[in-house]
């Protein structure tokens, strides 16, 4: 399968805990995109990765997430000291701006349920 | 502020057409794009439309658009069970995407 993972794809832990999921995008593509959907909601964008760098942020991500992409493949989404408000699916794309459209591929997501 | 609008849901009978709407404000927003997202899968891109096109059909999908009124619809011809879906209106261009809440797709056999 050469579309975009993500791990792992359900995550439950205590209010307090520190969480860390991953990303694998299509592999030639160079943007990575991270974004949280909530019940009833569409995706909300929290953050994009041009190759490794990081180039914008939501104001949705607070300071206790963080987000890396060290080698401009595989990314990392870690949320510190979580919060029963941070319970949703993290869902990470990838696409190739060549295209023109930017179509992004979408991964199963990551649940996450914080008790 | 960008914000993109679609009715939640939407109900209709097999082989009937489907049509669902949206608004969205980014007048600047090059792409306008339908994803799709069944059961446990990930969101797939359906269809888009370049912002200086009305219409644009693919197949059983007709897609039109009031730049004017900033309205964007998707129409699905001969409706089937396999069309059960949340379907997602977005607008873009660049690298950010906005997405509405979706429009979740009954079809009754």
């Amino acid at each position: 399968d050469t579309g975009v993972s993500q791990d792992p794809r359900h995550k439950i832990t205590k209010r307090g805990q520190n969480v860390t999921f991953r990303c694998d995008p299509i592999s030639e593509h160079n943007r990575l995109y991270w974004y949280r959907q909530t019940l009833g909601q569409g995706p909300e964008f929290l953050t994009y990765f041009q190759n490794e760098a990081q180039l914008e942020k939501s104001r949705l991500l607070s300071d206790r997430f963080s987000a890396e992409r060290p080698k401009g493949s595989f990314s990392t989404l870690e949320i510190q000291r979580t919060e029963q408000g941070d319970s949703a699916m993290y869902l990470c794309a990838s696409s190739l701006p060549a295209s023109g459209i930017n179509e992004q591929f979408f991964g199963p997501g990551t649940r996450l349920t914080v008790l | 502020g960008e914000d993109v609008e679609q009715s939640l849901f939407l109900s209709v009978r097999e082989g009937d057409s489907s049509v669902i709407n949206c608004t969205y404000t980014d007048s600047s927003s090059t792409y306008l794009y339908w994803y799709k997202q069944e059961p446990g899968a990930g969101l797939q891109l359906l269809t888009y439309i370049f912002s200086n096109m009305d219409m644009k059909q693919d197949q059983r999908l007709t897609v039109l658009l009031n730049k004017k009124d900033k309205h964007l619809s998707l129409r699905i011809a001969d409706t089937q069970t396999g069309d059960s879906a949340i379907y997602f209106c977005a607008e873009g261009g660049g690298f950010k995407t906005i997405f509405g809440a979706g429009t979740r797709l009954f079809v009754k056999a």
